[in-house]
């Protein structure tokens, strides 16, 4: 069973208009959620991070956090073409007492000029 | 601040021989995790390691190895390189260990390849 999945698009979305990217875990006692972009041949940069239900925002960026569904996602607002990267869900949980972080696989996002 | 540095940025090595990465965190950061980025497999965790202490380790193989130093700089070591090593390898830092709330930062990462 994966433990955090995302679609791995491509996801297309018009220069404007708001990128909703989504992301399910299986760890129930999971506390902790992240979002990464990565750019093609780049290292994963943080965006968000968000610890309780509800929404989050920062700038053109909202993270939304439902732990009784398991979902976690990301809207972007006013998407941009430099937005177009790829788009890492990160989820801290446990595992045999330690923590540690588990990534989706990403959501290749594209922006269309 | 200066953030997650990481040496070499690329390596070229042959089945067998063994590889040293090395990781300096961001300032005041004591933890530093490793990670494995395929194509095919995604970020993949390969162990964290806190005071000089590894805390937690991934499912890998032990030809993977790590330690920290007391200034929280980290290296892994690959040995008897095979193949299927052949990824970019990156190092996060944070501030205290990883936990149910401290955010990661990656560095640059190392692309590794083996022929």
């Amino acid at each position: 069973q994966k433990e955090v999945e995302q679609n791995s698009g491509p996801l297309s979305v018009p220069e404007g208009a708001i990128a909703s990217l989504n992301c399910t875990y299986s760890d129930r006692v999971s506390q902790s959620f992240f979002w990464y972009r990565q750019y093609s041949g780049k290292s994963p940069e943080l965006i968000m991070s968000i610890y309780s239900n509800g929404d989050k925002e920062d700038g053109r960026f909202t993270a939304q956090l439902n732990k009784a569904s398991q979902y976690v996602s990301l809207l972007i607002r006013d998407s941009q073409p430099s937005d177009s990267a790829t788009y890492l869900c990160a989820v801290n949980n446990k595992r045999g007492g330690a923590d540690g972080l588990t990534f989706g696989k990403g959501t290749h996002l594209i922006i269309q000029p | 601040k200066a953030g997650v540095t990481q040496t070499p940025r690329y390596l070229i090595k042959t089945r067998g021989q063994q590889v040293t990465l090395s990781c300096s965190p961001i300032s005041g950061h004591r933890s530093v995790s490793w990670y494995q980025q395929t194509p095919g497999q995604g970020l993949q965790f390969l162990f964290e390691y806190f005071s000089e202490t590894q805390r937690n380790k991934g499912n890998f193989p032990g030809r993977f190895s790590g330690r920290q130093f007391s200034n929280s700089r980290s290296e892994m070591n690959v040995s008897t390189l095979e193949l299927g090593d052949s990824a970019l390898y990156l190092c996060a830092s944070s501030l205290e260990a990883v936990g149910s709330y401290n955010e990661q930062f990656f560095g640059p990462g190392t692309r590794l390849t083996v022929l």
